[in-house]
């Protein structure tokens, strides 16, 4: 069945740093949707990209979708103690409603 | 502000009791879902509905039952709990298009002993 992978699983950085997290899944996508769960908290929806190498922003935060949409990233510039949490992909087929959910990354970020 | 409200945010069960986990949503959603989510394992699917009284597996469903009967709730069903059925239990919405994110609800804790 589909799958979608993540890396890193953790990642430590120090403020101010970047980070970046990556999503490959096993088969082609329609789209594919990013998500921050802060710490005891629950997933909330950050964005959707449908288009084959499209590249959109979010103030400090940059997500792209691979060429061959199998593939995607989130790179947050200058991280903040507020981004701390975990950040999941979750893509989607064509002709189905349902997103499955990669493993997430969960960032710290060290003051 | 819309919601999606999941019943309990804790709750502990005897192993082989059967239990409900309530969700409903105020936003007039089709779609609904109930993921698990575990550590290292991300959030996983176990069933999900686009429509009243219609339902459809995720890829975790076995243990586990749903019920629609209205479009605005959507129960988890345990039919006789486990102990591997500990974990978190996460209720999210959508409109029934592709391009809106998932809404999620709180969650569930469940200890099963």
């Amino acid at each position: 069945g589909q799958q979608v992978m993540q890396i890193p699983q953790y990642q430590h950085v120090q403020e101010g740093e970047d980070f970046t997290t990556y999503c490959n899944s096993s088969t082609t996508l329609s789209n594919i949707q990013w998500y921050k769960q802060r710490p005891g908290g629950h997933p909330v929806f950050l964005i959707q990209l449908v288009k084959s190498g499209e590249v959109k922003k979010q103030k400090r935060l940059t997500f792209q979708f691979g060429e061959a949409k199998k593939n995607s990233s989130l790179h947050i510039t200058a991280t903040q103690t507020t981004d701390v949490g975990t950040y999941f992909c979750a893509g989607s087929t064509s002709g189905t409603y349902k997103y499955i959910f990669g493993t997430g990354t969960r960032l710290k970020v060290l003051a | 502000d819309v919601k999606v409200t999941q019943s309990s945010r804790y709750l502990v069960k005897r192993t082989g009791e059967k239990v409900f986990l309530e969700c409903v949503q105020d936003m007039d959603h089709e779609n609904m879902f109930w993921y698990r989510q575990d550590p290292g394992l991300g959030l996983r699917l176990i069933y999900f509905s686009y429509d009243v009284k219609m339902k459809e597996k995720g890829d975790i469903p076995e243990g586990y039952s749903v019920s629609r009967e209205k479009k605005e709730r959507f129960s988890l069903i345990l039919e006789s709990a486990s102990t591997n059925q500990t974990s978190m239990y996460l209720c999210a919405s959508s409109l029934l298009a592709q391009n809106y994110g998932y809404t999620f609800g709180s969650g569930t804790r469940l200890t099963v002993v």
